[in-house]
C-alpha cells in the first residue's frame, strides 16, 4: 500500500516533444506528490509538487496533472530539450513521513 | 543559502572496515532521511530521524547499519564491517518541522565503494 508505480522505466523523445511520466499510488492518506530531476552523479533536485486538492499544477515547461478519483498522476514537459536528458522520480507523501518514490524513468531527448 | 550538504562525496573503503556518512541538514530544518540508491535503481529509504529521536528505521538493515542525530552535529550514517553489497550511492534529505507536507530537499551524496 506503500508502493508508487511508475512508467515508462525508460523513454526516448525528439526535441521538442512531450514526454509524459505516469504515476500511480494506492494510500489514500498521501497528500503530497513531487517529482524529482536526477543527473548522472548528482542528487535529486525538487522539479515540482502538488497537493491533491488540485487537478493540475504548471512551473515553467513542467506540468503535474493529477487524477484523484484514479489515483494516478503524471508529469508532462512541454517543449522538451536535449538538457531535459535525466531520470525522473515521482514521489508520495503524507504528513511529515518519508518520501516514498517510484523507480524512476530515464527520459533522452535526442536533438 | 547553504543546501543539504555530505560528505565525504567520494569514499572508498575495503571490505570488513567501516564508513562513516555525514549530513548537515539545511538551516532551519530538524528532520532528516536517508535513503540508498543502488546503481541503475530508485531510491530505498532507510532511515527518518529527528533532533536526538529514530523516527523511523523500517529501511534499515537489521545489522552493520546505524544512524544518529544527535542535538549538536550533523547526522551520521555508520555502516560496519562493510561488505561489496554495500556499495550505492547515500543520500541524505531534510525537511523543517510543523506543517503536513513540506519539501524535502537532498544533498549531492555520498559515493560508497567497497573493494
Amino acid at each position: 500500500q506503500q508502493q508508487v508505480k511508475q512508467s515508462p522505466q525508460s523513454l526516448i523523445v525528439q526535441k521538442g516533444g512531450i514526454p509524459i511520466i505516469n504515476c500511480a499510488y494506492e494510500n489514500t492518506a498521501f497528500d503530497y506528490f513531487p517529482w524529482y530531476q536526477q543527473f548522472p552523479g548528482k542528487g535529486p533536485a525538487l522539479l515540482i509538487a502538488i497537493r491533491p486538492d488540485v487537478s493540475e499544477k504548471k512551473e515553467g515547461r513542467f506540468t503535474i496533472s493529477f487524477n484523484k478519483s484514479a489515483k494516478q498522476f503524471s508529469l508532462h514537459i512541454m517543449d522538451s530539450q536535449p538538457g531535459d536528458s535525466a531520470t525522473y522520480f515521482c514521489a508520495a507523501r503524507w504528513g511529515n513521513e518519508k518520501l516514498t518514490f517510484g523507480t524512476g524513468t530515464r527520459l533522452t531527448i535526442i536533438p | 543559502n547553504a543546501g543539504v550538504m555530505q560528505n565525504p562525496r567520494h569514499l572508498v573503503r575495503r571490505r570488513g572496515q567501516e564508513a562513516r556518512l555525514r549530513c548537515s541538514p539545511m538551516k532551519g530544518h530538524s528532520h532528516v532521511y536517508w535513503y540508498r540508491q543502488l546503481p541503475e535503481e530508485g531510491l530505498k529509504f532507510m532511515v527518518y530521524l529527528q533532533k536526538e529521536n529514530i523516527i523511523d528505521e523500517s529501511g534499515m538493515p537489521k545489522e552493520r547499519f546505524s544512524a544518529e542525530f544527535p542535538k549538536e552535529g550533523p547526522s551520521i550514517l555508520r555502516i560496519q564491517q562493510v561488505v561489496r553489497g554495500d556499495s550505492a550511492a547515500y543520500f541524505c534529505a531534510s525537511s523543517p518541522t510543523g506543517v503536513s507536507g513540506n519539501t524535502i530537499y537532498f544533498g549531492e551524496g555520498s559515493w560508497l565503494t567497497v573493494v
